[in-house]
């Protein structure tokens, strides 16, 4: 059974940084690109960032670019987040999710997603 | 990076068909066919329901089907049934190595 397990969560002052995990199994993580997604409570789905699956291509959204950074350590089968300089509006659920395709070059869509991780940017 | 446009709201009464729309630019939704749809029950991580503009993953029922005109995608849901209640967000590449989201439609079963 494909599991995601996000952690790193919490409550964090703007300007801040939190790292976010997301744990995988159940599946050949070192075959998929994986991607972060986010949901401000009570609000729509927003594409954060996404990574290829050995690591090389790595996107984000222009909200996040320059303060947020995506990797893998496919040897642990955990994926990351890094954000740094937090704003109020970066307040959200965040997904993690795997590529519905084996070894796609793009994380287009998502078969298989976390329960989330709650990030709350507050002074 | 603009969201893609989705009613906020539909209805329909079981056994009817609903489509929810979702309007983007020439820029993602009109420009290529990585279009998706998901499904998400309050409190729950989306599903999955469509990818490919209309191609369904296994074990989601043929009730949801998928099409796309110039700019807009749709999501069709037949035959409702109470269990289809939930929003649904369409998705898009939008070149560039990014992805945009619908806003979300939230689905009654009246």
């Amino acid at each position: 059974e494909v599991q995601l397990l996000e952690s790193g969560g919490g409550l964090v002052q703007p300007g801040g940084s939190l790292r976010l995990s997301c744990a995988a199994s159940g599946f050949t993580f070192s075959s998929y690109a994986v991607t972060w997604v986010r949901q401000a409570p009570g609000k729509g789905l927003e594409w954060v960032s996404g990574i290829s699956t050995v690591g090389v291509g790595t996107y984000y959204a222009d909200s996040v670019k320059g303060r947020f950074t995506i990797s893998r350590d496919n040897s642990k089968n955990t994926l990351f987040l890094q954000m740094n300089s937090l704003r109020a509006e970066d307040s959200a659920v965040y997904y993690c999710a795997k590529d519905y395709f084996e070894s796609s070059p793009y994380p287009f869509y998502f078969d298989n997603w976390g329960r989330g991780t709650l990030v709350t940017v507050s002074s | 990076q603009s969201a893609l446009t989705q009613p906020p709201s539909a209805s329909g009464s079981p056994g009817q068909s609903v489509t929810i729309s979702c309007t983007g630019t020439s820029s993602d939704v009109g420009n290529y066919n990585y279009v998706s749809w998901y499904q998400q029950h309050p409190g729950k991580a989306p599903k999955l329901m469509i990818y490919e503009v209309y191609k369904r993953p296994s074990g989601v029922p043929d009730r949801f089907s998928g099409s796309k005109s110039g700019n807009t995608a749709s999501l069709t849901v037949s035959g409702l049934q109470a269990e289809d209640e939930a929003d649904y967000y369409c998705s898009s590449y939008a070149g560039s190595n990014t992805l945009v989201f619908g806003g979300g439609t939230k689905l009654t079963v009246l």
